[in-house]
Parts: C-alpha cells; structure tokens; sequence
C-alpha cells in the first residue's frame, strides 16, 4: 500500500530535550516537506527537499532541522524544543515539485513540549 | 504574498442538504488549487484539484471551479452524507509548497 508513514504519533517531551520525528515513504518520491498544523492557521511548510541531500527552508523554519539522506526518508529534527513548538506535524511527499503534483500526507504527530 | 481564506465554520448541515464551502485566494502568478480533506485523526487526503483557470475538479460528488475573474475555489456538494463530517482545506501552490486556509469543519447530521 502507498503510503507516508511517520512516528511516533504522539509526544510528550520537556523543554531542551532532542527529539527527532521520522517520516518515510515508499511511492520513491523526490520531493518530501514537513507542515507544522495550528488551529486558525491551517498548515504551514517548515523545511522541503527537492531529492536526496537537497533540503530547504519553508516558511516557519526557525528552530527545526531536517535531512534527506535516502530517497524514502525524511527526519525532522527538533534540537532544544521550546513550548511554541507543540503543534500537530505532517510530512509529505510527491512525485516532482511540479505545481500539479499531488501531495501524499502522513498521519500526523502531534507534539506537546512542556 | 499569496494567501487562500476560507469560510469560517463549524458548518452544521442535516443529511442530504446542499453543501458549499467559499474559498477565495490571493496570487501573484498562476497557481493550481486544490481540496484537501481531514477525517478524524488522519492525515490530509486530495479531494479534488483544478490547475488552471476555469477549470472544474470533481470527486466523491464534490465539485470546484477555479475562477480567475473572482479567484474564488469554492466547494460545492449536492447531497451531503453522514461520512462527509470532516475539515476541508483549500489551497494553493505553485509546486515548492502549498498555501492552506484555515479549514472548515463540517458536521452532518443524521
């Protein structure tokens, strides 16, 4: 089945502490991207990647890293999470970044820093 | 820059009633639009999408047309069901990220 699979799909962490939220597909899509989901903001990019070892920032990008060292896999790594950073997270993925691509969406991590 | 507003909701509607959910968008260029669809404790799934002015997406009996004179995409739904209860998201992009709205609920009811 195709499919985005990320994990965990729940956390709870503390302030400071390294967490790493890891995202795979098996569709071999080149572009994947992480969206960050906040009530009345509806979802926005945080980091993309055109292909493997080729990432970029999104629009929220502050505090977050990522890393495309496989085709299949997409990490988001959070180094010292900070309050403001629980949200609900969704990694996607597409064929191209071709602007008639569609996205394929994981199931969602929602994350609570405290 | 580029931006997509949607109704507010919740949208409450009886089972069989008419649906419609206004999307309006702010673009610079040409994008393509879509509708995306949240069911309860998933991801977002492609509903229908619409990659050029007056073209119409159609699926699972939702339809949208892309308008350019009014940059509208709104959502329509003749007869809604049951299993249609949802967040629907409408967006834009030009390829390297989509730009959401906010969402809107739906709640069908019995």
């Amino acid at each position: 089945e195709a499919q985005v699979t990320q994990n965990p799909r729940y956390l709870i962490t503390v302030t400071g502490k390294k967490l790493t939220v890891t995202c795979s597909q098996n569709m071999n899509h080149e572009y994947m991207s992480w969206y960050r989901q906040d009530p009345g903001l509806g979802l926005r990019q945080i980091y993309y990647s055109m292909n493997v070892e080729v990432t970029d920032k999104g629009d929220v990008p502050e505090g977050y890293k990522v890393s495309r060292k496989e085709k299949r896999n997409f990490p988001l790594i959070l180094e010292s999470p900070s309050p403001n950073q629980t949200s609900l997270y969704f990694c996607a993925s597409s064929w191209s970044g071709n602007k008639n691509t569609e996205a394929f969406f994981g199931q969602g991590t929602r994350l609570t820093v405290v | 820059g580029d931006s997509v507003t949607q109704m507010e909701g919740p949208v409450t509607l009886s089972e069989e009633a008419f649906l419609t959910i206004n999307c309006t968008y702010t673009a610079t260029g040409y994008p393509s639009l879509f509708w995306y669809v949240q069911y309860p404790g998933e991801g977002l799934q492609l509903l229908l999408k619409a990659t050029k002015a007056d073209d119409k997406g159609s699926n699972k009996g939702f339809e949208a047309t892309y308008r350019k004179e009014t940059t509208s995409f709104h959502l329509e739904k003749g007869s809604v069901q049951v299993s249609d209860s949802a967040v629907y998201f409408c967006a834009l992009t030009y390829g390297r990220a989509l730009t959401f709205g906010s969402g809107t609920r739906l709640q069908v009811q019995p």
